[in-house]
């Protein structure tokens, strides 16, 4: 079974850090996504990766920005983490017979 | 940014009840339409993916069908279970892009004992 791990289920962080989400996927996918759900707003698309060291803004970049140094691994990164940013994010990875999600990462900024 | 809609919102129904949802998007320069079930606490979970336009799919008592020149999808569950209860979204590739998909808002499905 495909797998995605993203590295924390919970996270607190204070307003101005600088947060990495990491994300991990072990079959090899080309394609890699950062969503955030937030409740009314549904998944939305922040960044993704079609290969390393390629990246493409989604539809909501501002306030992030990524990095895919290795094919497996795609770390998403709040340069300065704001209270607009608390939100679930979920990353995912596509493969030939669609895509695999991980369980999510909480992220509370305060 | 596409729009892909979904309704209801939310579906209280009890448990034998046959439900169906639906998901709305643009047919112009349309790809593919995956749906996923989404369980509190766990990863999304993809159901089915279609592509043609008449595509019926079937997993179980869920199934799905796909008319991309009105641009609509149905998913129906039958005699539905407490277990079935999930946040259900459809999601779609559109614009020549086959991998970036974007997710409608999810229709919240309840289902009492």
């Amino acid at each position: 079974d495909v797998k995605v791990t993203q590295s924390s289920r919970y996270l607190v962080k204070r307003t101005g850090e600088k947060v990495f989400l990491e994300c991990v996927q072990d079959m090899d996918h080309e394609n890699m996504f950062w969503y955030r759900q937030d409740p009314g707003l549904g998944l939305r698309l922040i960044y993704f990766s079609y290969d390393v060291k390629m990246k493409e803004k989604g539809d909501i970049p501002e306030g992030y920005s990524v990095s895919r140094e290795k094919k497996e691994r795609f770390s998403l990164i709040l340069e300065s983490a704001s209270t607009n940013q608390t939100s679930m994010y979920l990353c995912a990875s596509r493969g030939l017979y669609g895509y695999t999600f991980g369980s999510g990462t909480r992220l509370t900024v305060v | 940014i596409l729009n892909v809609e979904q309704s209801p919102q939310s579906l209280h129904v009890q448990e034998g009840d046959s439900t169906n949802f639906t998901c709305s998007f643009p047919s112009s320069n349309f790809y593919a339409l995956h749906w996923y079930r989404w369980e509190t606490a766990k990863s999304p979970e993809a159901l089915f993916v279609m592509t043609l336009n008449g595509d019926e799919k079937k997993k179980g008592r869920i199934s799905a069908t796909l008319n991309t020149k009105e641009g609509y999808s149905y998913l129906y569950i039958k005699g539905s279970q407490p277990e079935d209860s999930a946040t259900y979204l459809c999601a779609v590739n559109s614009g020549g892009s086959n991998y970036k998909l974007t997710f409608g808002k999810g229709t919240l499905l309840t289902v009492n004992p």
